[in-house]
């Protein structure tokens, strides 16, 4: 069964700060999809990033990058200088090859105070 | 593009009363995903159609949920009858799956059942 963990519930930094969200994942499939959400306040859920478990690059997007190693099973996000709209409850989320249904994180809310 | 459409945003139901949560997906999307999001269970999927036609239900918790898609524009979710346990904020995404392996999400209808 395939299961995604964000063990990180709650996060707190001050505007400014990196933060990194740990995601850790299992499945038996070879071929994957790994993604990030963003939910923020006003609640609808934003697509961030998709991955698939053959590319093991890392991906820089602005402030955002994110961290894929399969040795360890896991797909880290990381916000550099982050901002108070960043302020948000950010998922990971696992698909199988198919790419259809997503088995989401339990999410982790980040929180920038100015 | 408009975007997975949802409606209505807020429903405030009675126990025992039938609901109808409604789904227009981004044109041109060929699979649906009808998503549950509670603070006990996170987000889990309830049942994705491709193509119109429902592939996957496991995640329907009971006989009293029911959902169709009767054209790839348009697509119910149905209660009945609801119980104060459905009380939740569903979601529809859409996506081009296998191709293209991103969900869109609408921006969720948040469901009290009193």
């Amino acid at each position: 069964a395939q299961k995604v963990t964000q063990a990180q519930t709650e996060i707190s930094v001050v505007e400014k700060e990196d933060v990194t969200l740990d995601c850790v994942y299992e499945t038996r499939d070879t071929t994957y999809y790994l993604f990030w959400y963003k939910q923020p306040p006003s609640g609808e859920l934003v697509f961030l990033i998709r991955r698939n478990s053959f590319d093991e690059q890392n991906e820089i997007s602005g402030r955002y990058s994110w961290n894929f190693q399969k040795s360890t099973s896991s797909f880290n996000f990381t916000i550099t200088a982050s901002q108070v709209v960043d302020s948000a409850v950010y998922f990971c989320a696992l698909s199988d090859q198919g790419a259809q249904k997503l088995v989401f994180g339990q999410g982790t809310r980040l929180t920038i105070n100015p | 593009d408009a975007g997975v459409i949802q409606s209505p945003r807020h429903e405030v139901t009675e126990m025992g009363q039938e609901v109808t949560l409604r789904c227009k997906p981004i044109s041109g999307h060929n699979s649906l995903f009808w998503y549950r999001q509670t603070m006990m269970r996170g987000l889990e999927l309830l049942i994705y159609f491709n193509n119109n036609v429902p592939i996957d239900d496991s995640g329907m918790p009971e006989d009293r949920f029911s959902a169709k898609m009767p054209n790839a524009s348009f697509s119910t979710l149905k209660i009945q009858p609801s119980e104060p346990r459905d009380s939740a904020v569903y979601f529809c995404a859409s996506s081009t799956a296998p191709r293209n392996t991103e969900a869109f999400f609408g921006q969720g209808t948040r469901l009290t059942v009193v």
